[in-house]
């Protein structure tokens, strides 16, 4: 059974400091991997989505590399913003399913 | 406007009482899903359709039933039979359901039993 972990469960950084979000998974025989953004309260955002065969995303201030031999994935975001306060879930898809870490709490002290 | 709508958005039941949660897409995805969410932990998958007239069980399916009778249409009814249904329940949709393609989440509804 795949099991996805996010280390840590929380976060708080002044802003314009860089964000390092990191995302375990210990089986690799996964399709794709997903990052999403969640608000308080709301449904999730797709933020990034990376291949199986692809060694990383970016796009703006966001940038996702996936080491799929080592079952890494780290969310990489520029230049925080207090806008950036969320909580960022990733999710692997095997077959038909994707599976959620607990996700990285962030919060962007102004 | 293309996305996934749900409703309502807060919803209060008596315990006993069964409950159905609405999801619709106007994205033209043949595949959709529901999740769970709890407090502090990931998403669980309930159920999952790939075609109209098709669905099946995913890891936490007991007390969940499901209808797939329209492309844009997966709603979920939650059972006097769930132990702990009071949660954050999310619908997801794919243009396909093959394993390459990217899910779209709904905003969500937040069923609370007492």
């Amino acid at each position: 059974k795949q099991e996805v972990t996010q280390i840590p469960a929380a976060l708080s950084v002044p802003e314009g400091e860089n964000l390092v979000l990191n995302c375990s998974f210990t089986d690799s025989a996964i399709y794709n991997l997903q990052w999403f953004r969640q608000d308080p309260g709301k449904g999730l955002t797709s933020l990034l989505l990376i291949q199986s065969s692809q060694r990383e995303q970016t796009s703006g201030r966001l940038n996702a590399s996936l080491d799929k031999s080592s079952g890494r994935s780290t969310l990489y975001i520029a230049a925080s913003q207090p806008g950036d306060s969320a909580t960022y879930l990733c999710a692997v898809k095997d077959d038909y399913k994707l599976s959620f870490g607990a996700g990285t709490t962030v919060t962007v002290r102004a | 406007d293309g996305g996934i709508t749900q409703s309502p958005k807060y919803l209060f039941r008596k315990e006993g009482q069964n409950v159905t949660l609405s999801c619709e897409q106007n994205l033209n995805h043949d595949a959709m899903y529901w999740y769970r969410q709890d407090p502090g932990q990931g998403l669980r998958l309930i159920y999952y359709s790939q075609i109209v007239n098709d669905f099946q069980k995913g890891d936490i399916a007991e007390g969940y039933s499901v209808s797939r009778e329209k492309k844009e249409s997966f709603p979920l009814t939650v059972t006097s039979a769930q132990k702990n249904p009071t949660a954050f329940y999310l619908c997801a949709s794919s243009i396909a359901p093959g394993s390459s393609y990217e899910q779209y989440f709904g905003p969500g509804t937040r069923l609370t039993v007492t």
